[in-house]
């Protein structure tokens, strides 16, 4: 299975402005996914980012505050804009298990905190 | 908004004791169900792909059970160790997205 490096693993910022949380996938691959967990939440999805088009985004997430690179088959990138305190969150990223039997890989978060 | 429930939230476990935990998820359209476990300050690990109803996977002391026309899951821990200590969560799988449910925390005191 793939194996992702995803930084920074933790940050503090202050509110008003951005961070660009970045993800590297050792092999190639078609979906990246990126996900977050809000204190006491479930993982939710934020967004399917494709190489070579736009990323799709769930409901409720929009791409002017959550931009999505992905510029080619092994990176991608989450920009959690304008922050506030309730973007407090821990942001994950994922690849597809191409094989659909393996689970999907996630990269090790990252612990967003917004003061 | 697909509707994946765990229970318990949490859960405290003896050493050596084994424990269960439920997954409920929708059971139409269902095409796989997922259990990842995840520890604090790591990635979360995949455990079990299930698809077929009456599936039952085993990956060392742990081990699920799937029920599709129901819509339930059961993860089980045996003999639990405190390597075990861990949020284990399941997702529904369909269209390649994953919809979680919010976990259940288990601890096990040694």
């Amino acid at each position: 299975s793939a194996v992702i490096s995803q930084k920074p693993s933790r940050d503090i910022c202050q509110r008003g402005t951005s961070l660009t949380i970045q993800c590297q996938v050792d092999s190639q691959v078609t979906m990246m996914f990126w996900y977050r967990q809000q204190p006491g939440q479930s993982l939710t999805l934020i967004a399917t980012a494709n190489q070579g088009s736009e990323a799709t985004y769930e409901s409720g997430f929009v791409i002017d505050k959550f931009p999505i690179s992905r510029p080619n088959l092994t990176f991608s990138t989450l920009t959690v804009s304008n922050m506030s305190p309730e973007d407090s969150s821990i942001y994950l990223c994922s690849v597809e298990d191409q094989t659909l039997t393996e689970g999907y890989t996630f990269g090790s978060g990252t612990r967003l905190t917004v003061v | 908004i697909l509707n994946v429930e765990q229970s318990p939230q949490s859960l405290h476990v003896q050493e050596g004791d084994s424990t269960n935990f439920t997954c409920s998820f929708p059971s139409s359209n269902f095409y796989a169900l997922h259990w990842y476990r995840w520890e604090t300050a790591k990635s979360p690990e995949a455990l079990f792909v299930m698809t077929l109803n009456g599936d039952e996977k085993k990956k060392g002391r742990i081990s699920a059970t799937l029920n599709t026309k129901e819509g339930y899951s059961y993860l089980y821990i045996k003999g639990s160790q405190p390597e075990d200590s861990a949020t284990y969560l399941c997702a529904f799988f369909n269209d390649y997205k994953l919809s979680f449910g919010a976990g259940t925390t288990v601890t096990v005191r040694a």
